[in-house]
C-alpha cells in the first residue's frame, strides 16, 4: 500500500525559531500534498493544499507568511513554521495523494511544542 | 460546501458488545465518504470507503458502513467491540474529481471507548 512517511515525530522548539516538517511519499508519487493542523481533542482543520512545482493554496485564515509550504518534488513537501510561538503548538500532520487515487494517505504526524 | 456531523463525541461500550458511531454529512454535489480511525499521537488509518456502487461498505478490523443517500448518513457499525477498539473515530466527505484526492472535510471526532 501507499506509505507516507512525516519526520519529525515530535519537535520541541523555541519561541521566535522556525521548524521544518517533511512530508514524503515513499511508493507512490504525489501529485498533491495537504497539511493538517489539529489541537488536542479536536478534529483536523486543513491548512493548505500543494500541488508539485506549484504555490500552496491556503485555507482562510491560514497565514501563508508563517507556515511556508514547499512540494517541489512528487516525493516531498515541506511545511515550516516561521518565528514560532506556543500559541503554534499543536499536531501537524500531512496526506498525500497520486494522480489516479481517491483518497489521501496519511502521514504519522508531527508534535510540535514549542517553548 | 461540505460538512459533517458527528453525533456522539464520546461512546462508551462494553467489550464485545455492538456499536455504532454516527455520521451525517451536508453537500451539494456528489461525495466520497471516509471512515478513519486515529490512536494517541498518531495519524489517521483508513477503515473504509464509500465511493460508488452498494451502499454497505466492509472495512478494515470488522467495521462496516452504510451509506444512506435520502438520510445523507453514514454510520459506522461493528456488531462486537474489542479493547483494541479504543481510539478516536472520524468521518470525512471529499468532493469526487476526475483526477486525485480532493481535500477532506473531517466531523469533530467520536471518541470510542471500550470497557472491558
Amino acid at each position: 500500500g501507499a506509505v507516507v512517511s512525516q519526520h519529525p515525530s515530535w519537535v520541541i522548539c523555541k519561541s521566535g525559531t522556525s521548524v521544518k516538517i517533511e512530508c514524503r511519499s515513499l511508493d507512490f508519487q504525489a501529485t498533491t500534498m495537504f497539511w493538517y493542523r489539529q489541537f488536542p481533542k479536536q478534529s483536523l482543520m486543513l491548512m493548505a493544499t500543494s500541488n508539485e512545482g506549484s504555490k500552496a493554496t491556503y485555507e482562510q485564515g491560514v497565514e501563508k507568511d508563517k507556515f511556508l509550504i514547499n512540494h517541489a518534488s512528487l516525493t516531498l513537501s515541506t511545511l515550516t513554521v516561521t518565528s514560532a510561538h506556543p500559541e503554534d503548538s499543536s499536531f501537524y500532520i500531512c496526506s498525500a495523494t497520486g494522480q489516479r487515487d481517491t483518497e489521501a494517505f496519511f502521514g504519522q504526524g508531527t508534535r510540535l511544542t514549542v517553548v | 460546501a461540505q460538512s459533517v456531523t458527528q453525533l456522539d463525541s464520546q461512546v462508551p461500550v462494553f467489550e464485545e458488545a455492538p456499536v455504532e458511531l454516527r455520521c451525517n454529512y451536508s453537500s451539494s454535489v456528489s461525495v466520497y465518504l471516509f471512515w478513519y480511525v486515529q490512536y494517541p499521537n498518531q495519524g489517521l488509518q483508513l477503515l473504509l470507503k464509500y465511493l460508488s456502487g452498494s451502499t454497505l461498505v466492509k472495512g478494515i478490523n470488522g467495521f462496516e458502513a452504510e451509506f444512506n443517500k435520502s438520510q445523507t448518513s453514514f454510520h459506522l457499525r461493528k456488531p462486537s467491540v474489542h479493547i483494541s477498539d479504543t481510539a478516536e473515530y472520524f468521518c470525512a466527505v471529499s468532493g469526487r474529481a476526475p483526477q486525485g484526492a480532493q481535500k477532506l472535510v473531517f466531523g469533530q471526532g467520536t471518541r470510542l471507548t471500550i470497557n472491558p
